[in-house]
């Protein structure tokens, strides 16, 4: 059964880098059917898609978020890794990894399933 | 962007009711819409995917249908598991939105 496990420091500093890794257990993060996805959850309210990634480091990011985002791969690892520079209060949320599969082979994502537990991360000095 | 909007933003129900939330897009999106069940402090779940197809485990008494810009998520028979928050998606478009979420409380 695949599962998503997010880690990272749970407090970050304004304007400091927020740095993220999901490691993945029980399938291939390099599988052809899937991308691999970052979403957030600021506390009390929706969620907010980040971006995703492909095994071979082919990206779709969120334009409101793209100037400070970079998602990163890595096979041998089995991980994928967000960073989000200059990070301010507003940047406060759960962070979920989950996996992104595709609509059809050959076609841009579509759903997340599964997903990791999230991790809460804290943007204050 | 494809703006997300559902209704309503919160609903009570009684177990055994039969609850339907609706998901409207700013624009078509085709069937590319999915729907997620969110618990307190647990991560969502995804429950239907391509707007009618229930994913593998999913108790049957939900389900999905709409295309274009309007869509449901029925539950024919509310159980008390089913208490939670439901999120729409769109994946038409590569800049995916959730929609703001409809909470389902017991009444």
């Amino acid at each position: 059964q695949l599962q998503l496990q997010e880690s990272g420091p749970g407090l970050v500093k304004p304007s400091e880098t927020l740095s993220l890794t999901c490691t993945v257990s029980g399938g291939s993060i390099s599988s052809s059917s899937y991308y691999w996805g970052w979403i957030r959850q600021p506390p009390g309210k929706g969620l907010e898609w980040i971006g995703s990634i492909y095994y071979s480091g082919s990206t779709y990011y969120n334009p409101s978020l793209k100037s400070r985002v970079t998602i990163s791969v890595d096979t041998s690892k089995n991980q994928f890794s967000l960073k989000l520079s200059s990070v301010t209060a507003a940047d406060t949320a759960v962070y979920y990894c989950a996996r992104h599969r595709l609509r059809r082979l050959g076609s841009p994502p579509g759903w997340f399933d599964p997903w990791g537990q999230g991790t809460l991360v804290t943007v204050s000095s | 962007d494809i703006q997300m909007t559902q209704s309503p933003s919160s609903l009570s129900a009684s177990v055994g009711d039969r609850v339907t939330i609706t998901c409207r897009a700013s624009q078509s999106i085709s069937s590319y819409l999915n729907w997620y069940q969110q618990k307190p402090g647990k991560a969502p779940k995804l429950l239907i995917y391509a707007a009618s197809s229930l994913q593998s485990g999913v108790p049957s008494r939900f389900s999905g249908s709409g295309s274009g810009t309007d869509f449901t998520l029925t539950i024919s028979s509310l159980q008390p598991e089913d208490f939670a928050t439901y999120y729409c998606q769109q994946s038409y478009s590569t800049r995916f939105t959730f929609g703001p979420g409809t909470k389902v409380d017991i009444k």
